[in-house]
C-alpha cells in the first residue's frame, strides 16, 4: 500500500524568510514519483516540482526546492524567500510504478505568510 | 490557467435534484481524472478514463455517474445526491495513463452544496 503523511497541518512564516513542508511516504514500489501542488484559496491545484525516485539530484525550480532523502523515505519542499502570495495548502502527492494510472495525496499544509 | 476548464464554478442543489459537471481539457490530453476534495481530508480520487475509456472506479456510489464522450470532456452525473456528498470536485488531466513524470492539470474545482 501507498501512503502520503503531512505532519504539520498549518504553519505560521515570516515574509522573506525560508520554509520547510514535511513530507514523508511509504511505497513497496521501487520507483515512483513525488509531487508537490499548491492550492490556493481559489481552489484550483497548482503543479510545483517533480522529484523522480531515480533522480541523482534534488529538483528545484525556482524558489522552490524539493529536499529528497531516499533512505529516509521524506520530500520535503523547501520554499525559499516567502511571499505574501505563497499563503495557500500545499499538498504532497506521489504515484507508483505499479499504479502509475493515479497519484494519493497527503492530508495538506496550510501555510500562512505573515507581512 | 492551466487549460483545464470547469463549470459550474459553485452549484447549490437538493437531495433531489439532477444536475451534471463538466470539465473541458484544451491540452491534447487523453487521460481524464475526477477528484473530491471534502473539509479537512486528503484529495480522494473518483474515477479515471484513458482515451474515454473508464479504467478506474475508486468505489464510486451510483448517484455520481461518470461520462466521457471525448478526450476532451468529462462530466460527472449527480442525481440524489446526499449532504455529505457537500465537496469541492475536481477534474485533472494528464498526457496518458502510463508515465511516472507527468504531472496532472488542474481545473478550478465545482464547489458543490447538497441541502
Amino acid at each position: 500500500a501507498q501512503k502520503i503523511t503531512q505532519t504539520q497541518p498549518g504553519m505560521f512564516v515570516q515574509e522573506k524568510e525560508a520554509v520547510t513542508l514535511d513530507c514523508t511516504y511509504d511505497t513497496s514500489d521501487p520507483s515512483y514519483g513525488l509531487f508537490w501542488y499548491k492550492q490556493p484559496s481559489s481552489g484550483e491545484m497548482i503543479f510545483l516540482i517533480y522529484q523522480g525516485s531515480y533522480d541523482q539530484q534534488n529538483a528545484t525550480e525556482g524558489r522552490y526546492s524539493l529536499n529528497f532523502q531516499k533512505a529516509r523515505k521524506s520530500a520535503n519542499l523547501v520554499i525559499s524567500a516567502s511571499q505574501l502570495g505563497d499563503s495557500a495548502m500545499y499538498f504532497c502527492a506521489m504515484r507508483g510504478h505499479s499504479s502509475a494510472s493515479k497519484i494519493i495525496f497527503g492530508s495538506g499544509t496550510r501555510l500562512s505568510i505573515r507581512p | 490557467e492551466t487549460g483545464v476548464t470547469q463549470t459550474p464554478r459553485h452549484l447549490v442543489m437538493g437531495m433531489t435534484n439532477k444536475k451534471s459537471l463538466k470539465c473541458e481539457q484544451h491540452l491534447g490530453h487523453n487521460a481524464m481524472y475526477w477528484y473530491k476534495q471534502s473539509a479537512k481530508k486528503p484529495l480522494e480520487l473518483m474515477f479515471v478514463y484513458n482515451f474515454k475509456e473508464q479504467t478506474e472506479n475508486n468505489s464510486v456510489p451510483s448517484r455520481f455517474s461518470p461520462e466521457c464522450p471525448n478526450s476532451s470532456h468529462l462530466f460527472l452525473h449527480l442525481h440524489t445526491l446526499q449532504p455529505e456528498d457537500s465537496a469541492l470536485y475536481l477534474c485533472a488531466s494528464r498526457p496518458g495513463t502510463s508515465g511516472m513524470a507527468n504531472e496532472q492539470f488542474f481545473g478550478p474545482g465545482t464547489r458543490l452544496t447538497v441541502l
